[in-house]
């Protein structure tokens, strides 16, 4: 049972659209990642939060400790932003526990 | 960025075979660890070490191996390949409390 669970799957946008992308886990957490995996290519740490909000560039991060949620926002999205985002957790140990990652395709 | 180097990138080999694939990092991060990616599934752990010497198993860590007998190097070993081992693998590194760093991944196939 994958304790963090990801929606949609699967997203398609057209540019300059508003996205969302929603990730909840199970239990208390340490810290929550945002990361991003590139058709083909490795995979990059966008965020890593334990309360409130993040920003950089287009790209805002949110986590609400109480609702154990965590949204992913991307404004003004374009076709580079086509990527796997993926949530992954941190339950008081070293490791991270994965969600299986939304895969979001943005068209021109 | 840690600077992460994995190797092989790509490798196909046949069943029963070892195979060891191999993670370099020159940032001296002390966690270390081997993930698999497959579809459907999230990235899943296969071991990970937290220091020369100092490794311990993940959630699928069943027909491999690992070693770190330095800190810059981890090892992951297939003593005996098996098709389902097919899969991506990521090694990604971290210094504590810190976002994980990860390699560019080596695509392995076993025939």
């Amino acid at each position: 049972k994958n304790e963090v669970e990801q929606s949609p799957q699967n997203l398609t946008a057209q540019e300059g659209e508003f996205i969302t992308i929603n990730c909840s886990y199970s239990v208390g957490i340490s810290a929550l990642h945002w990361l991003q995996q590139h058709p083909g290519g490795g995979i990059v740490s966008l965020f890593m939060l334990s309360s409130g909000k993040k920003k950089h560039g287009r790209l805002i991060a949110t986590i609400n400790i109480q609702e154990k949620h965590s949204s992913l926002h991307i404004t003004a999205s374009h076709p580079r932003d086509s990527a796997v985002y993926i949530c992954a957790v941190h339950y008081n140990t070293d490791k991270l526990i994965f969600g299986t990652g939304t895969r979001l395709q943005v068209f021109p | 960025d840690a600077g992460i180097t994995q190797s092989p990138r790509h490798k196909v080999t046949e069943t029963g075979t070892p195979v060891t694939l191999r993670c370099h990092q020159t940032e001296n991060h002390r966690y270390m660890y081997w993930y698999r990616q497959d579809p459907g599934h999230g990235l899943r752990l296969i071991h990970y070490s937290y220091g020369v010497k100092d490794t311990d198993k993940g959630e699928v860590s069943d027909g491999y191996s690992v070693s770190r007998s330095k800190t810059e190097d981890f090892l992951l070993t297939l003593e005996s390949a098996t098709s389902s081992q097919t899969s991506v693998y990521f090694c990604a590194t971290t210094q504590g409390d810190q976002p994980q760093h990860f390699g560019d991944g080596t695509r392995l196939s076993i025939l």
